[in-house]
Parts: structure tokens; C-alpha cells; sequence
């Protein structure tokens, strides 16, 4: 159980396009939603924090305007990048609370790269 | 605020051999601790958490870590090391406020 599903694994874009990132909670409801970004061989980090029906909150040095956030129902959250540059790309890894016992569960995760 | 270092970002050990991945943590309230493991472009999956209770954790795959309170550690340990355990891992603490503070993550080698 408490499974999250994230979709696609990988994906390459233009610099300037936007890209849309899914991560589904399969058989629970997630209230909160996190989505980190990974550089190579670095650790994860937290970029925001995903709520359902209200504005995400985001950590300190991350553009709202790039990198938009929809929590809109309890099984899906989105992450778009927005206007994609090669700085851009990255690992982007989403996770949910689970909803037993105190833990999070992440999905597979999402290589961008953009050219 | 809570924060996590793992020391060593490289860590070998021969097949057979114990694992021991070192974790230390800063906490102002009794911290939720976390290891996960991580294998190429994929994401993460825990091993094991410790949140409250028995001190010594078991997790997966054979490891298991103690939570030392006096040591602010968490130590990740596994008797015998297999290939397969070949992967990032990474030590991570929640003050219960919703968010996971991870470690930088030590990439363990397994020698044959």
C-alpha cells in the first residue's frame, strides 16, 4: 500500500517549452504533497510543499513563477516547469505523507533535461 | 532547525563484510528519523524509521539502525554486505512539522 505513482520517468524538452510533471497517490488520499529536485550525486531538495486546494509553499530561493504547483485533488499533484532552460535539468522527485504510521513514500522520480 | 550529516560520501566494504553508514542528527524536539534508499534514476524507498519506542530498528533488506539519543546518531548497519546493496543511502530527520531534512547520502560500494 501507499503507493505514488509519478509520471513520466523521463522527458526532454526545448529551452522555452513548459513541462508537466504528475505525481499520483494510487491507493490513498494525500492531503500534502512534496516535490524535491536532485542534482547528480547531490542530496534532494525541497522545493514545496504541495497542498490540496490551497497554494503551495515554497522554499526559500525557488521561483513560484517557473516552477508551478497544482494540488487539485486528494490523488494529484502537479509540478510544471515553466519556460524550461538547461539549468533546468534535473531529477524531480514528488512524495506523499503516508497515511499510516508516520512516513512518506516518493515516486520513481522524473529526468528532465532540457536542450 | 533540524539538520542531518552523514559522514563519509563514499563508503566500500567487500561482500560478506559488515556495513556500517554513519548518521547524525540536530534536532530541537524528539526527531523522526528516517534511512532510504536510493538506486540510479529512480526514487527513494525506506528502509527503515524510527519515531518512538525500541531504540533499535529493523528494516529491510537486512538493516537495521539504533537510535542513540546521548550520540544524536542514527547509524544504518547490516551484518553481511550483498551485492545488490550496492546504492545511494541516505539518513533523513522530520520534526514533525510535515518536512524531511535529508543528508547529503553515502554511496555504498560493494567489493567482490
Amino acid at each position: 500500500g501507499a503507493v505514488v505513482s509519478q509520471h513520466p520517468s523521463w522527458v526532454i524538452c526545448k529551452s522555452g517549452t513548459s513541462v508537466k510533471i504528475e505525481c499520483r497517490s494510487l491507493d490513498f488520499q494525500a492531503t500534502t504533497m512534496f516535490w524535491y529536485r536532485q542534482f547528480p550525486k547531490q542530496s534532494l531538495m525541497l522545493m514545496a510543499t504541495s497542498n490540496e486546494g490551497s497554494k503551495a509553499t515554497y522554499e526559500q530561493g525557488v521561483e513560484k513563477d517557473k516552477f508551478l504547483i497544482n494540488h487539485a485533488s486528494l490523488t494529484l499533484s502537479t509540478l510544471t516547469v515553466t519556460s524550461a532552460h538547461p539549468e533546468d535539468s534535473s531529477f524531480y522527485i514528488c512524495s506523499a505523507r503516508t497515511p499510516l504510521g508516520y512516513g512518506y513514500t516518493f515516486g520513481s522520480g522524473t529526468r528532465l533535461t532540457v536542450v | 532547525a533540524q539538520s542531518v550529516t552523514q559522514l563519509g560520501s563514499h563508503v566500500s566494504v567487500s561482500e560478506g563484510a559488515l556495513v556500517l553508514l554513519r548518521c547524525n542528527y540536530s534536532s530541537s524536539v524528539p526527531p523522526y528519523l528516517f534511512w532510504y534508499v536510493q538506486y540510479p534514476n529512480q526514487g527513494l524507498q525506506l528502509l527503515l524509521k524510527y519515531t518512538t519506542g525500541a531504540t533499535l530498528v529493523k528494516g529491510i533488506n537486512g538493516f537495521e539502525a539504533e537510535f542513540k539519543k546521548s550520540e544524536t546518531s542514527f547509524h544504518l548497519t547490516k551484518p553481511s554486505a550483498h551485492m545488490s546493496d550496492a546504492a545511494e543511502y541516505f539518513c533523513a530527520v522530520s520534526d514533525r512539522d510535515d518536512k524531511i531534512i535529508f543528508g547529503k547520502g553515502t554511496r555504498l560500494h560493494i567489493l567482490p
